[in-house]
C-alpha cells in the first residue's frame, strides 16, 4: 500500500471549515483514498473514501487532485466533537487490513 | 442493528496470566479484523478472520497470541502468559465483505488491557 504523509496537528475554529491535507505521491491506479478518524480512546470511525472523483457525504467532502498524488478532507462546519485524530489511508478496493499512519490531530476550538 | 461489541472493555492481568478478548461483529458480518494500539502509537493490524478461518495473521506476534472466529459465537483474541508490553488497546472491526470500497470496516469500542 502507498505511503501517506499528513501534518502532525492542526487547529480549527468552531463553525469554520477544517481542511486536512494528505500526500500520497506513490499511489497506484487501483488504490483508493480512505479517511477514518479516532475520537479520544474510541474505535476508529469511517468518514469517506474515493478513487479519483471528488466525493461528498453527510460527514465530509473529499477532494482528490487530478494527478491523485494528494487529497484534502473537508469538514464544512467543524464542531468541538470533531476534535480527533484523522487518518488518511491508501488501499486497494479489496483488502483485508487497514494500514494506519500517525494521522493528523485536529483540535477544534471555540 | 447493534454495532460491533467488545468485552470486556477493561481487563487487568498480572504477568504470566492469560487474557481473552471477545468481539461480536455486527449482524450479517462474517469478516473480523483485530488491531492493536500501543500507548501513544497508531493502530496496527494483527489478524483477519472469516468464519472459522484465519485469512491473514501477518500482524500477529509469533508466540503467545492466537485468534479464532468459530461458527457460533464471538471472535476471541487470546494472549497467553501476558507481559507488560502487551498493555494496549485492542480493537476489533467487522465488515460484510472484504471489499473496502463497497463495505467499510466498523470498529468496536476496544478492550483496554493492562498488565501489572
Amino acid at each position: 500500500d502507498a505511503k501517506t504523509t499528513q501534518p502532525t496537528s492542526m487547529d480549527c475554529a468552531e463553525g469554520r471549515a477544517a481542511n486536512l491535507p494528505c500526500n500520497h505521491s506513490t499511489i497506484s491506479g487501483n488504490e483508493y483514498v480512505y479517511w477514518y478518524r479516532q475520537i479520544h480512546s474510541q474505535g476508529p470511525q469511517y468518514i469517506i473514501h474515493g478513487l479519483k472523483n471528488n466525493e461528498t457525504n453527510e460527514m465530509a467532502s473529499l477532494i482528490i487532485t487530478e494527478d491523485r498524488k494528494s487529497s484534502t478532507l473537508i469538514l464544512p462546519h467543524a464542531t468541538l466533537r470533531d476534535t480527533a485524530v484523522y487518518y488518511c489511508i491508501v488501499h486497494m478496493e479489496y483488502g483485508n487490513k487497514l494500514v494506519f499512519g500517525a494521522g493528523t490531530i485536529l483540535r477544534v476550538k471555540s | 442493528n447493534a454495532g460491533v461489541m467488545q468485552n470486556p472493555r477493561h481487563l487487568v492481568r498480572r504477568r504470566g496470566q492469560e487474557a481473552r478478548l471477545r468481539c461480536s461483529p455486527m449482524k450479517g458480518h462474517s469478516h473480523v479484523y483485530w488491531y492493536r494500539q500501543l500507548p501513544e502509537e497508531g493502530l496496527k493490524f494483527m489478524v483477519y478472520l472469516q468464519k472459522e478461518n484465519i485469512i491473514d495473521e501477518s500482524g500477529m506476534p509469533k508466540e503467545r497470541f492466537s485468534a479464532e472466529f468459530p461458527k457460533e459465537g464471538p471472535s476471541i483474541l487470546r494472549i497467553q502468559q501476558v507481559v507488560r508490553g502487551d498493555s494496549a488497546a485492542y480493537f476489533c472491526a467487522s465488515s460484510p465483505t472484504p471489499y473496502l470500497a463497497r463495505d467499510e470496516q466498523f470498529f468496536g469500542p476496544g478492550t483496554r488491557l493492562t498488565v501489572l
